[in-house]
């Protein structure tokens, strides 16, 4: 079946460093891949939508230049955070969507980031 | 707009009870999916089912049901005979044309 790997599973930063994530389609090609973010205890908030060699799209209130993402080939997507504050502190979660079949969204395991 | 309301928080049963987990959600699509996922304190999701508009048949998976309902927008997920390692949060997600949206979800602590 599908499978999405993303790394790591934690990280731990300083205030004001950058930690990049990745988020892989292992034995699909995905078109579009999700990123989300999960406070403790709360639901998973979309945070963008990127399409492979284009820009992403993200939701209202989601600083862009904070979380810049890049989506350079069918198989990986990246999510930066930039300058990254303990309230960027959260557990993100990647999704890549295959348009076609019956992969419809596979999830990875998920980042838990911690900014002290 | 496309929402999700899972409106119970914390559901707590005793092992062996049944329980249901409710879901309403709103798009304006008439083509959609529909998700439930479990995620365990790890926080990995765990994919449970995916239901199309077009496929009102209710599903049973061992000790999993689900019954979809177009005309009431719901799509309840029974678990019978729950037991300890059921314990966890479960998400209710709408897919539509445009993305994937999360209801609230529901912690379902089950005691021994």
């Amino acid at each position: 079946g599908a499978v999405v790997s993303q790394h790591p599973s934690w990280v731990i930063c300083k205030s004001g460093t950058s930690v990049k994530i990745e988020c892989r389609s292992l034995d699909f090609q995905a078109t579009t891949m999700f990123w989300y973010r999960q406070f403790p205890k709360q639901s998973l908030m979309l945070m963008a939508t990127s399409n492979e060699g284009s820009k992403a799209t993200y939701e209202q209130g989601v600083e862009k230049d904070k979380f810049l993402i890049n989506h350079a080939s069918l198989t990986l997507s990246t999510l930066t955070v930039t300058s990254a504050h303990p309230e960027d502190s959260s557990f993100y979660i990647c999704s890549a969507y295959s348009g076609q079949g019956n992969y419809g969204y596979t999830f990875g395991s998920g980042t838990r980031l911690t900014v002290v | 707009a496309q929402k999700v309301t899972q409106a119970q928080t914390e559901i707590s049963v005793v092992e062996k009870e049944d329980v249901t987990l409710d879901c309403v959600y709103e798009t304006r699509d008439t083509t959609y999916y529909l998700f439930w996922y479990k995620q365990p304190p790890s926080g990995e999701l765990v994919f449970l089912i995916r239901r199309n508009s077009f496929d009102e048949q209710n599903e049973i998976s061992g000790r999993y049901s689900w019954n979809f309902q177009k005309s009431t927008s719901s799509f309840n997920f029974t678990i019978t005979a729950s037991q300890v390692v059921d314990s966890a949060v479960y998400f209710c997600a709408l897919r539509d044309y445009n993305d994937m949206r999360f209801g609230a979800g529901t912690r379902l602590t089950v005691k021994p």
